[in-house]
Order: structure tokens, then sequence, then C-alpha cells
């Protein structure tokens, strides 16, 4: 069955902190696709990233950066010089084949105050 | 370029009456997805239709249904509503799981859903 463990659930910085998000997943399938959503105040969920299960190249966009371990399970995110913007909450998602279900972790508030 | 677009923005129910949520796609998307975020109890699957087919479905009772359309529009449709139906229903949307194109799914404002 699938799962993602998002085990932060709630963090809070100061503006220029750098911040790690972490996420662990479980699958039984050896193709599946990771992804990285934001929820801001108004509630919809903005995409992040996707990252197909064959392909562990690490990912830098601007000051976000993602980090996939397929050893351990893990596609962690991490926030660079955090800004106030960067307030809300993260969740982190795993669909096991292509235009399937996303199966979501709990999410992980992030607070970053200035 | 339209996003994904869900209406009505807010909802306010008594127990036992039926409700009719919709969702228009990104232009392009043939595949809608509905999620439910409950508090509490994060965000959950609830269906996935495909070139108008139900392709997939949560672990959610009957009285939650629902259709795509012609036009790839979507209704979600929940019945007998219970107290614990109040969440936000969020709506996204994809390319075709045959497209072979990226499958990330898009998400639009979300529903509101009091129910009283």
């Amino acid at each position: 069955a699938q799962k993602v463990t998002q085990a932060q659930t709630e963090i809070s910085v100061v503006e220029k902190e750098d911040v790690t998000l972490d996420c662990v997943y479980e699958t039984r399938d050896t193709t599946y696709y990771l992804f990285w959503y934001k929820q801001p105040p108004s509630g919809e969920l903005v995409f992040l990233i996707r990252r197909n299960s064959f392909d562990e190249q690490n990912e830098i966009s601007g000051r976000y950066s993602w980090n996939f371990q397929k050893s351990t399970s893990s596609f962690n995110f991490t926030i660079t010089a955090s800004q106030v913007v960067d307030s809300a909450v993260y969740f982190c998602a795993l669909s096991e084949r292509r235009g399937n279900k996303l199966v979501f972790g709990a999410g992980t508030i992030l607070r970053v105050k200035s | 370029e339209a996003g994904v677009t869900q209406s009505p923005t807010h909802l306010i129910k008594t127990r036992g009456q039926q409700v009719t949520l919709r969702c228009s796609p990104i232009s392009g998307h043939t595949s809608v997805y509905w999620y439910q975020q409950a508090l509490g109890l994060g965000l959950q699957f609830l269906l996935w239709y495909d070139e108008g087919e139900e392709r997939n479905r949560g672990n959610f009772p009957p009285r939650f249904s629902g259709r795509q359309f012609p036009n790839y529009s979507s209704e979600l449709n929940v019945n007998a509503l219970e107290l614990e139906d109040s969440a936000l229903y969020l709506c996204a949307s994809s390319l075709a799981m045959t497209s072979g194109g990226d499958n990330e799914q898009f998400f639009g404002p979300g529903t509101r859903l009091t129910v009283l």
C-alpha cells in the first residue's frame, strides 16, 4: 500500500533561514511519481514539482531544491533564504502510476517570521 | 490560460440535504479528480474521471458520486449530508492518462462545504 509520511507537523523559522521539509514514502511499485504542493491560506494547492522514480537527479529552482533518494525512500524539500511569503502548508504526495490518485502526507505547516 | 475553476466557493447545508459541486478543468485536460480535505483528516482522494469514465474511487460511501460531461467538466454529488462531510472539496485536472504527457494535477480553489 502507498503511504507518505511528513513527520514535521509544524516548523517555525526566521526570515532568511534555510529550512528543509522531510518526506518519506512507501510503495511496492517500481514506477511511481512524487510531488510537492504548497497550500497558502487561500486554500488552493499550488503544484511545485514532480519527480519520476527512475530519475534521481536532484533539482533546483530558484530558492527551492529537492533531494530525491530512493535508497532511503525520501524526497526532501529545501527552501533557501526563506521569506514570509513562503509561509504555507506544504504537502508531499505519491502516485503509483500515471494518472492515478495522489496519496498525500499530512502536511507540514511552515511559518516564516520577519 | 484559465486554471481549474470550481463553484460555488462556499456552501452551507443542513444534515440530510443533498449538494452538487462543480468543476471545470484546464483547457486540454481530460482527467478530473476530486479530493476531500476535512479538518484533522488531511487530503483524501474521492474520485477520478478520465474521458468521461470513472477510473478510480476512494474509500468513501456510495452517497458520494459524480460524473464527467462531454466537455470534461465534472460534478460531485453528496447525498444525505452528515456533519462529518464538512470539508474543503478540491478538484484537480491533468492531461489524459494515455496522453504520454506530464501527469501533474493542477488544483482549483476548492468549495468549502459546511454541514450544520
